[in-house]
């Protein structure tokens, strides 16, 4: 079976503070991989996503991650967090079965950026 | 360039009642992806539609049916709404099935 795991719920950080949000996946086929952000009662904001290739991807508003193979990771990074950045946020995956896309989404974590 | 949209964006349904959402694609975009968020939790894929045919779906049960028109929007149907079918209602389009999915602001449904 495939699944996401959000080792964290909520994750408060004081302003201009490195934030890593985890996020471990499993998966007996090769996936793609998306982190996306949800603002209050908006939808949800591509950040960026893994297909292949480097396994550091660069995304929107300063945040990176970086693929893990061996540890079945995609932990999402930013070397300084804004109090813009709180929001509720999400890691994916998508894989392909017989010829159709299946989307299997995280429990969320919830940043919290404080004064 | 018009996003995705949704309506209505709130809406109350007793038990037993019949639901439509609709869902208005990007320009350019082919394919839809339903997703329902409860409360708290992470959106749950419900099914994809490309090109006017189902193309992958979640574990719900055929009560949740949909369609997609010629013009690519969409609209997701309940039958027999239940209490826990309260939630969030996504809509997502995108210009291929494995391409970046732009979400609707939601759907919020509520059963009482």
């Amino acid at each position: 079976a495939q699944s996401v795991t959000q080792l964290d719920s909520q994750v408060p950080v004081f302003e201009e503070a490195p934030v890593e949000l985890r996020c471990n996946y499993s998966s007996s086929v090769s996936v793609y991989l998306f982190w996306y952000v949800q603002y209050p009662n908006q939808g949800l904001q591509l950040l960026l996503k893994y297909l292949s290739g480097s396994t550091l991807v660069k995304g929107i508003n300063g945040f990176e991650a970086e693929f893990n193979k061996s540890q079945t990771s995609f932990h999402l990074r930013k070397p300084s967090v804004h109090i813009s950045d709180t929001a509720e946020y999400f890691c994916a995956v998508s894989r392909i079965t017989s010829g159709t896309y299946k989307y299997i989404f995280g429990t969320g974590t919830r940043l919290k950026v404080l004064a | 360039e018009t996003g995705v949209t949704q309506s209505p964006t709130h809406l109350i349904k007793t038990r037993g009642q019949q639901v439509t959402l609709r869902c208005s694609s990007q320009s350019g975009h082919n394919t839809v992806s339903w997703y329902q968020q409860a409360l708290g939790q992470g959106p749950q894929f419900i099914f994809q539609y490309y090109r006017e045919e189902e193309n992958g779906r979640g574990n719900f049960p055929p009560r949740f049916s949909g369609l997609q028109f010629p013009n690519y929007s969409s609209e997701l149907n309940v039958n027999a709404l239940e209490l826990d079918d309260s939630a969030l209602y996504l809509c997502a389009s995108s210009s291929q099935p494995q391409e970046t999915q732009y979400f609707g602001p939601g759907t919020r449904l509520l059963v009482l």
